[in-house]
């Protein structure tokens, strides 16, 4: 069965940068994309970017242009996601989730989120 | 970007109610429109693509349609299970953008 375990929590003082991970099993890595998307606290759904798997194309939405890096270790079917300078509006579930190239950017399998908190 | 605008933000109904739910684009996104139900504590899950696709395993009583930039879920006879946060995707054109969201409540 498909899967995306996420790392586990973490609690980042402002200005610094958190890496989640998205380790996917359960089908072949490289045949889909994945895309991160984030929720903060009682909001809704905003998207992030996606990197293709496949040769590692990237898209950032634009406001995180500068801070956000996602990357891919296909050895261990693994997504990672970057975040710097951080600060308390970074707070949220981050999600990574899988999207077929064929079919387009809708997302069939998320993970469970992680929860990045960012406090002084 | 294109604004996805849903419709009611909130809903209260009874199990058995027939829900519909709107959602709009500020422009056209021919068909390409997801919806997912999302759950307390949990990560959304697809329902809908391609604007009235279902996807495999999604019980029938969810059906979406439209086009352009008018687009529809509706849940013919609510289950308990249903009462959940509903979002709708637009994934024509980069960047993929969500409605704001619509809380299903027990009424």
């Amino acid at each position: 069965q498909v899967e995306l375990v996420q790392s586990g929590a973490e609690v980042k003082e402002p200005g610094a940068s958190v890496r989640v991970s998205c380790k996917a099993s359960g089908y072949i890595f490289t045949t889909y994309g994945i895309s991160w998307v984030r929720q903060a606290p009682g909001q809704g759904l905003e998207w992030m970017g996606w990197i293709s798997t496949y040769n590692g194309n990237t898209d950032y939405a634009q406001m995180f242009q500068d801070r956000v890096t996602l990357t891919t270790d296909t050895s261990t079917s693994t997504a990672f996601m970057e975040l710097r300078s951080l600060t308390a509006d970074d707070s949220a579930v981050y999600f990574c989730a899988r999207f077929a190239y064929s079919y387009g950017f809708f997302f069939d399998y998320w993970g469970h989120g992680t929860l990045v908190t960012v406090s002084s | 970007d294109i604004q996805m605008t849903q419709s009611p933000s909130t809903l209260s109904a009874s199990v058995g109610d027939r829900v519909t739910i709107t959602c709009r684009a500020s422009q056209t996104i021919i068909s390409w429109l997801a919806w997912y139900q999302q759950k307390p504590g949990k990560a959304p899950k697809l329902l809908i693509h391609q604007a009235s696709s279902l996807e495999s395993g999604v019980p029938s009583r969810f059906s979406g349609s439209g086009s352009g930039t008018e687009f529809t879920l509706t849940i013919s006879s609510l289950q308990p299970d249903d009462f959940a946060t509903y979002y709708c995707q637009q994934y024509n054109t980069s960047p993929l953008t969500f409605g704001g969201g619509t809380k299903v409540e027990i009424k």
